[in-house]
């Protein structure tokens, strides 16, 4: 299947600082990725969805300055959380869509290995 | 609204069989994906049911019945590696997939 890369999968910082976790599809095209975050024993929270060349649509209740996203190319989006704070501590996961025909008609989603972030 | 209704935790015996059922609402439906993710990892693509029925991928199989909202995983010949969490999620009308808790599966020798 397709593979999907992100990185880094572990970050430590300081509050007040900001950290980007970049999400790349290697052997696909992806028009469309999603970001999403997830806290112990939670279900996955979708923050936004990216779409390559044009600005990012985010869920209701997520701050687009603070979780800035960037979708530069088909295979790269990057997240930016700016200013972290202790709060903001999660584990945040990349998808995308492969955009040739087999995933379009099936809408299957590929994952990165996600990021744990940890503020201190 | 949009929910999605599974077991919180359940357990069952290495070499069993376990049936993890999933009951959703949402707007509009475009098929349905059970996920697998294992604890501090990302979820990984299991199944995908659009159609009515039984979709069979070796040891694990997958149900869809769309008049009645609910879908269920099936897993046989459980082995421990099988301990995660599964999630199952559906497809609402503008292709977004609505995610539950899902349901931790334990295995016990």
């Amino acid at each position: 299947g397709a593979v999907v890369s992100q990185h880094p999968s572990r970050v430590i910082c300081k509050s007040g600082t900001s950290v980007k976790i970049e999400c790349r599809s290697l052997d696909f095209q992806a028009t469309t990725m999603f970001w999403y975050r997830q806290f112990p024993k939670q279900s996955l929270m979708l923050m936004a969805t990216s779409n390559e060349g044009s600005k990012a649509t985010y869920e209701q209740g997520v701050e687009k300055d603070k979780f800035l996203i960037n979708h530069a190319s088909l295979t790269l989006s990057t997240l930016t959380v700016t200013s972290a704070h202790p709060e903001d501590s999660s584990f945040y996961i990349c998808s995308a869509r492969d955009g040739t025909s087999g995933g379009a008609d099936t809408g299957e989603l590929f994952f990165g290995e996600g990021s744990r972030l940890t503020v201190l | 609204g949009q929910n999605i209704d599974q077991p919180t935790e359940m357990t069952a015996t290495e070499g069993a069989i376990v049936q993890i059922n999933c009951t959703y609402q949402t707007s509009g439906f475009n098929g349905l994906f059970w996920y697998q993710q294992h604890a501090g990892e990302a979820p990984t693509f299991l199944s995908y049911n659009v159609l009515d029925g039984l979709e069979e991928k070796g040891r694990f199989s997958s149900f869809l019945s769309r008049s009645k909202g609910y879908s269920y995983l099936l897993l046989k010949e459980l082995q421990m590696k099988d301990s995660a969490s599964y999630l199952c999620a559906p497809m609402d009308s503008n292709y977004q997939l609505i995610w539950g808790a899902g349901t931790k599966l334990i295995i016990k020798p």
